[in-house]
């Protein structure tokens, strides 16, 4: 069947420190992945999008790497604080480019302690 | 810009009642989905609409009807509310391919009672 899993429901690391979240997936040929930032009460935000043939994409603080051969991407906040606090949603197009629609992960909470 | 807008923010029903989930949007995307999101189930979705005028089934549609009604608006209605449909929904909007980045609003919570 086709899976999308992020390994930890939580993580907690402390201030300064570099968060690594992890998705893996399989039976996909995503063309594709993103990853999102979900607040409590709220609805997902977009963070990045990697695209198969890219290896690694940095916004800020953020950095995103896409391994197709091993079907798994990393997730990456250097120098983290608190107001990273959050849960960390990736999702894969399931079309391989032709549609928009997303499959997401369950996420991963990430705790940032001071 | 709002952005996406969802109505109501929060809905009590009781078994067996009827409710529309309403969801606009002012960003002129083409493409418009329904999720739920229950704990340890993660985003799951309900149905799509890939432009004004069409809709198609997503994950979990059963007990679910939509309307895209115009390219702003789309709708989610519960014809018969179950206890299983307690959950939190989620609109969102992309602008169509290449661009997939999806926009989400900010949640309806129900509880179907």
């Amino acid at each position: 069947s086709q899976k999308i899993e992020q390994n930890s429901e939580a993580l907690n690391i402390q201030e300064g420190k570099t968060a690594t979240l992890t998705c893996n997936y399989t039976n996909y040929s995503p063309a594709y992945l993103q990853w999102y930032r979900q607040d409590p009460g709220r609805g997902p935000v977009f963070l990045l999008l990697i695209r198969e043939n890219e290896k690694e994409k940095r916004k800020e603080r953020l950095k995103v790497t896409f391994d197709t051969t091993l079907k798994q991407s990393l997730f990456h906040i250097t120098a983290s604080q608190p107001a990273d606090s959050a849960t960390y949603l990736c999702a894969l197009d399931i079309y391989g480019g032709s549609q928009g629609n997303l499959i997401f992960g369950k996420g991963t909470k990430l705790s940032v302690k001071p | 810009n709002a952005g996406v807008t969802q109505t109501p923010k929060f809905q009590v029903l009781k078994t067996g009642q009827s409710m529309t989930l309403q969801c606009a949007q002012d960003m002129n995307h083409n493409s418009m989905y329904w999720y739920r999101q229950d704990p340890g189930m993660g985003l799951r979705l309900i149905y799509y609409s890939a432009s004004e005028g069409t809709t198609d089934k997503g994950e979990v549609p059963n007990g679910y009807n939509v309307s895209r009604l115009n390219k702003r608006e789309f709708s989610l209605r519960l014809e018969s509310a179950a206890p299983s449909q307690t959950s939190v929904y989620f609109c969102a909007t992309s602008p169509g391919p290449p661009t997939e980045t999806q926009y989400f609003g900010p949640g309806t919570r129900l509880l179907v009672l």
